[in-house]
């Protein structure tokens, strides 16, 4: 079955400690992308990939890190997390046609809270 | 200003009403998204346009590039599509994606 899978789904953690959200797909897609969903601001994206060893920045990338070191794997870590990145985080990939990206696919959503 | 409008941002229906959602950009774009969002739920690609029009099912999708504006219909709407539906553009120099902030459609039996 094709999917975005994404983990965990829930964490809750304090200031300052660093943690890793996982994020696979399975697709072979070369586009892989995080985004974070606020209420009142809707989607915004943070890093996105376009292939192995090429990412770059999306709308709100500070105090994010991204890798991309095999195709069906992106990452998101946030070394120092802070309260205003508790939101609810979403990965998604798609294939990258000669016209744009086609459709994407996303990952069920990672809740986090940072206290 | 917002670089992709939505409207209406929220939207109430009857049941069977023919259903309007609209998205303006202002950036040069290689593609647009249409994404639906249920309460609580995951995140579903319904279109991907770069020109013209496609369909499926009783959703329709339309996109005229020189106006820099799409449109997504419903018809003959049902309970089952509430839910907030999202525009989303691809900037055509960097694949970098830009989101409208969402149409919340509730149709009422």
């Amino acid at each position: 079955e094709a999917q975005v899978t994404q983990n965990p789904r829930y964490l809750i953690t304090v200031t300052g400690k660093k943690l890793t959200v996982t994020c696979s797909q399975n697709m072979n897609h070369e586009y892989m992308s995080w985004y974070r969903q606020d209420p009142g601001l809707g989607l915004r994206q943070i890093y996105y990939s376009m292939n192995v060893e090429v990412t770059d920045k999306g709308d709100v990338p500070e105090g994010y890190k991204v890798s991309r070191k095999e195709k069906r794997n992106f990452p998101l870590i946030l070394e120092s997390p802070s309260p205003n990145q508790t939101s609810l985080y979403f990965c998604a990939s798609s294939y990258q046609g000669l016209v744009g990206l086609h459709e994407q696919f996303f990952g069920p959503g990672t809740r986090l809270t940072v206290l | 200003k917002n670089e992709v409008e939505q409207s209406p941002q929220n939207l109430t229906a009857q049941e069977g009403e023919f259903i309007t959602i609209n998205c303006s950009y202002s950036v040069g774009i290689s593609a647009l998204h249409w994404l639906q969002q249920h309460p609580g739920g995951g995140i579903v690609s319904l279109f991907m346009l770069s020109s013209g029009k496609k369909k499926h099912g009783r959703l329709i999708a339309t996109i005229n590039i020189q106006e820099k504006h799409s449109s997504l219909h419903i018809t003959a709407s049902h309970p089952r599509d509430s839910a907030v539906y999202i525009c989303a553009v691809v900037m055509k120099a960097t694949n970098k994606l830009i989101f409208g902030t969402g149409t919340l459609l509730a149709v009422q039996p």
